[in-house]
């Protein structure tokens, strides 16, 4: 298992393109979560998923984001319409229900710039 | 609410000197997690230590260590005889069980330690 991967590690878009971002988590691993991280700051919560239910979201989390996790393995989060403030790097991890916070695993993130 | 506060922004020092830095927590509930991660210039965040809230020992790795105080809500971290390697920025975080026991973190802003050579 080679970990929490995520995909691309850099963005870079203009302001209104929309963008997605991929995550695979570690396969076993039953929840998954999407963090912000805004320059200065520490990474914030925008939602997660057990298997694949979104069951809670950050008010961070407008409605210009969208997250999916179709099969219960990999997870997409849709940027539309994107804005400068939405440069960030966006955090993926993910961990098993039951174990507490045993095995919460991050990815390397993927660096949004919107120009 | 879950909160953590990182009062120092940044700190430097000169290598081989001792650094603590400190992590002070909020929360109302009795059982809890406290996390110390390290994220270096590339960006990933690098686990460092989970410690659960009944669990009050200090615990070293290497010239690592951490210093729990449920009386003080701190959960401090202090590295010996710093390196220039261990310039980053260090995130305290806390467990938040959230709507269903979402078991998502709450971080501090982080401090960014420099050690020059």
């Amino acid at each position: 298992d080679t970990g929490v991967s995520q995909d691309p590690r850099h963005k870079i878009t203009k302001r209104g393109q929309n963008v997605t971002f991929r995550c695979d988590p570690i396969s076993e691993h039953n929840r998954l979560y999407w963090y912000r991280q805004t320059l200065g700051q520490g990474p914030e919560f925008l939602t997660y998923f057990q298997n694949e239910a979104q069951l809670e979201k950050s008010r961070l989390l407008s409605d210009r984001f969208s997250a999916e996790r179709p099969k219960g393995s990999f997870s997409t989060l849709e940027i539309q319409r994107t804005e400068q403030g939405d440069s960030a790097m966006y955090l993926c991890a993910s961990s098993l229900v039951g174990e507490g916070y045993y095995g919460y695993t991050f990815g390397s993130g993927t660096r949004l710039t919107v120009v | 609410a879950q909160k953590v506060t990182q009062a120092q922004t940044e700190i430097s020092v000169v290598e081989k000197e001792d650094v603590t830095l400190d992590c002070v927590y909020e929360t109302r509930d009795t059982t809890y997690y406290l996390f110390w991660y390290k994220q270096p210039p590339s960006g990933e965040l690098v686990f460092l230590i989970r410690r659960n809230s009944f669990d009050e020992q200090n615990e070293i790795s290497g010239r690592y260590s951490w210093n729990f105080q449920k009386s003080t809500s701190s959960f401090n971290f202090t590295i010996t005889a710093s390196q220039v390697v261990d310039s980053a920025v260090y995130f305290c975080a806390l467990s938040d069980p959230g709507q269903g026991g979402s078991e998502k973190l709450v971080f501090g802003k982080g401090t960014k330690l420099t050690v020059n050579p």
